[in-house]
């Protein structure tokens, strides 16, 4: 399977409700990034966390990394409208190019 | 706030003929990548680009590919002879680090190969 896979493929919720996206991946890592994309759009980059760090925060996002299991997950609290896009996990793998994840679509329901 | 910027935004071509997409990344970085998504599908490495050389490329990155920086703004991604499954969205990107740092990517080049 390919470095970078996130689950679920696609998720819809309630706006105001938490989302959950997860990752996996396969090799080394230096650091481990998640993107947001709008549809047709560009990449934006959203949070890094670096391998030696278990949790970061920013605003209403909270990512977790556990090196031990290969995987990470971001978590977006309270929800809204506007976060509806594709969320995409990159990893390094110890050199330059970052390895994109397959992504999750997340669709908020107003 | 700097920003990665791409042109054309949408280029339509025939099958066989050269296509140049332009990119003027964020003018203190010093690496910058070319990425593409085919559509509905994931973010793909193409080639990355640093001190004026190629630091590394993918699979993908054959020899019909090509990538310059002519006069110090542009980065150029260069497509001698498309084919059709060259048809997908490219992403320049640039960084101001190497390893894994934040990527800062432009809106993208829609590329149609007819």
């Amino acid at each position: 399977s390919q470095q970078g896979e996130e689950d679920p493929q696609a998720l819809s919720i309630q706006e105001g409700e938490n989302a959950t996206m997860n990752c996996s991946y396969k090799t080394s890592i230096n650091n481990l990034q998640w993107y947001r994309q709008n549809s047709g759009r560009g990449l934006v980059h959203l949070i890094l966390i670096r391998s030696n760090e278990r949790e970061k925060h920013s605003g209403r996002l909270r990512v977790t990394l556990d090196t031990s299991k290969k995987s990470s997950s971001l978590l977006i609290t309270a929800s809204r409208a506007a976060d509806t896009a594709s969320y995409f996990c990159a990893t390094d793998g110890g050199n330059e190019k970052l390895t994109f994840g397959t992504g999750t679509r997340l669709t908020i329901i107003p | 706030e700097p920003e990665v910027t791409q042109t054309p935004s949408h280029q339509v071509t025939q099958m066989g003929q050269e296509v140049i997409l332009r990119c003027v990344p964020i003018s203190n970085h010093l690496y910058f990548y070319w990425y593409r998504q085919i559509l509905g599908q994931k973010v793909e490495f193409l080639v990355s680009f640093y001190n004026n050389e190629i630091s590394e490329k993918s699979e993908i990155f054959d020899d019909q590919f090509s990538v310059e920086r002519p006069d110090g703004s542009n980065f150029t991604l260069k497509i001698r002879s498309t084919k059709l499954e060259d048809s997908a969205m490219y992403f320049c990107a640039s960084s101001d680090s190497a390893l894994g740092g934040e990527l800062f990517f432009g809106e993208g080049s829609r590329l149609t190969v007819l």
